[in-house]
């Protein structure tokens, strides 16, 4: 079935660096559009970035621009996204969920980021 | 990319109608029909119900529908359930960006 399933997440230092990835299955991954959503602990969803299906346009939130890059291996069916100097603001549940029209229409389950010293 | 404007909560009894509101700016919401809606149960992954304003993807109940008048675009679910207890995002999406409302929890009473 289509399916989902992010990885890479863990507890780390404000101003380290970590790599999420995002596996996917059941579709074709190059075909489609990918975004990264992050979600804080009881509050709401914020969108992070968008790759499109080839990798040749990607765009961010002005609260990650700079710091977090978001890519993909069409190969590998995989999708990532690099964190650098992490702030405990970045803090959150980071899902993957793929582009459908101009919406989001499969989401996987989420890896939890803790940004703690 | 501000966020979009939604009630902090609603409620309603079963079988009753509720609609929710999303308010954007000229900028997202007032400037093209790319607005979609989330429903998000406890401990689960966000699912999609509403994109392109009022269309429901395959599999999605007809209580739930969307529309929009200007900057502000409403979903509304009829024939209120117990499971349709949850929270409820709107989106937007412009040329290069994405923004989310802040959430509504619906509570079925």
């Amino acid at each position: 079935q289509v399916q989902l399933v992010e990885s890479g997440g863990g507890v780390v230092q404000p101003g380290r660096s970590l790599r999420l990835s995002c596996a996917a299955s059941g579709f074709s991954f190059s075909s489609y559009g990918m975004h990264w959503v992050r979600q804080t602990p009881g509050k709401g969803l914020e969108w992070v970035a968008v790759i499109w299906s080839d990798g040749s346009n990607k765009y961010y939130a002005d609260s990650v621009k700079g710091r977090f890059t978001i890519s993909r291996d069409n190969s590998k069916n995989t999708l990532y996204l690099q964190i650098n100097s992490l702030r405990p603001e970045d803090t959150a549940v980071y899902c993957c969920a793929r582009l459908y029209y101009n919406a989001m229409d499969v989401w996987g389950q989420g890896t939890t980021v803790t940004v703690s010293s | 990319q501000s966020a979009l404007t939604q009630p902090a909560s609603v409620s309603g009894s079963p079988g009753q109608s509720i609609t929710i509101s999303c308010t954007g700016a000229n900028s997202d919401i007032g400037v093209r029909n790319y607005v979609s809606w989330y429903q998000q149960h406890p401990g689960k992954a966000p699912k999609l119900i509403i994109y392109d304003v009022s269309y429901r993807p395959s599999g999605v109940s007809t209580r739930f529908s969307g529309s929009k008048s200007g900057n502000t675009a409403s979903l509304a679910i009829s024939g209120l359930q117990a499971e349709d207890e949850a929270d409820y995002y709107c989106s937007s999406y412009t040329d290069s960006s994405t923004v989310f409302g802040g959430g509504t929890k619906l509570t079925v009473l």
